[in-house]
């Protein structure tokens, strides 16, 4: 069955610290697709971004990379040089070719907190 | 650049009655979603939808839900006599056709509120 872990329910930081936010899924498929969202305090949900199973790149974008590591089922979110607008909760989700809707399963979710 | 939009963004009903709640999914998407995020919990799946029909439900969505495209652009979820537990923001999204851009785009969020 598929499945998303966030084992990571809440983590401070203090403004300009690194920070990884952890992720692990389960999945029998051999095609699928990895995603993180941001989810500030307002409650909408923000498409940070989308991996596929055959893309194993690590991506960087500004303060924000990520590492998709399909050896121990985990695709880590890292947020270089962290900033009060970062305080959010952050979502893993993973979405399943063969379910052949797509639906997305997330993960609980990563309370992140920047204090100035 | 098109959105998902969601009315109402905040509805409060009392417990029994029905409520609506509305999304207009992006023009060109096909297939369509509805999430339910109980207040400090993770997003969960309640239903999908193509072609006009229902194509994968999760267990939440029981007999009390229902879903709706009935005039081509609006998308509604139907929840016929609400409970204190249907309290939860409902985020609606949509994705495209192209199954290679797997990404779904998700409206802002109805929050309703269950007294």
């Amino acid at each position: 069955a598929q499945k998303v872990t966030q084992a990571q329910t809440e983590i401070s930081v203090v403004e300009k610290e690194d920070v990884t936010l952890d992720c692990v899924y389960e999945t029998r498929d051999t095609t699928y697709y990895l995603f993180w969202y941001k989810q500030p305090p307002s409650g909408e949900l923000v498409f940070l971004i989308r991996r596929n199973s055959f893309d194993e790149q690590n991506e960087i974008s500004g303060r924000y990379s990520w590492n998709f590591q399909k050896s121990t089922s985990s695709f880590n979110f890292t947020i270089t040089a962290s900033q009060v607008v970062d305080s959010a909760v952050y979502f893993c989700a993973l979405s399943e070719v063969v379910s052949g809707t797509y639906k997305y399963i997330f993960g609980t979710g990563t309370r992140l907190k920047v204090l100035a | 650049e098109p959105e998902v939009t969601q009315t109402p963004s905040h509805q409060v009903t009392q417990m029994g009655q029905e409520v609506i709640l509305r999304c207009v999914p992006i023009s060109n998407h096909l297939y369509f979603y509805w999430y339910r995020q109980i207040l400090g919990q993770k997003v969960e799946f309640l239903v999908s939808f193509y072609n006009n029909e229902i194509s994968e439900k999760s267990e939440i969505f029981d007999d009390q839900f229902s879903v709706e495209r009935p005039d081509g652009s609006n998308f509604t979820l139907k929840i016929r006599s609400t409970k204190l537990e249907d309290s939860a923001m409902y985020f609606c999204a949509s994705r495209p056709r192209d199954r290679a851009y797997n990404e779904q785009f998700f409206g802002p969020g109805t929050r309703l509120t269950v007294l």
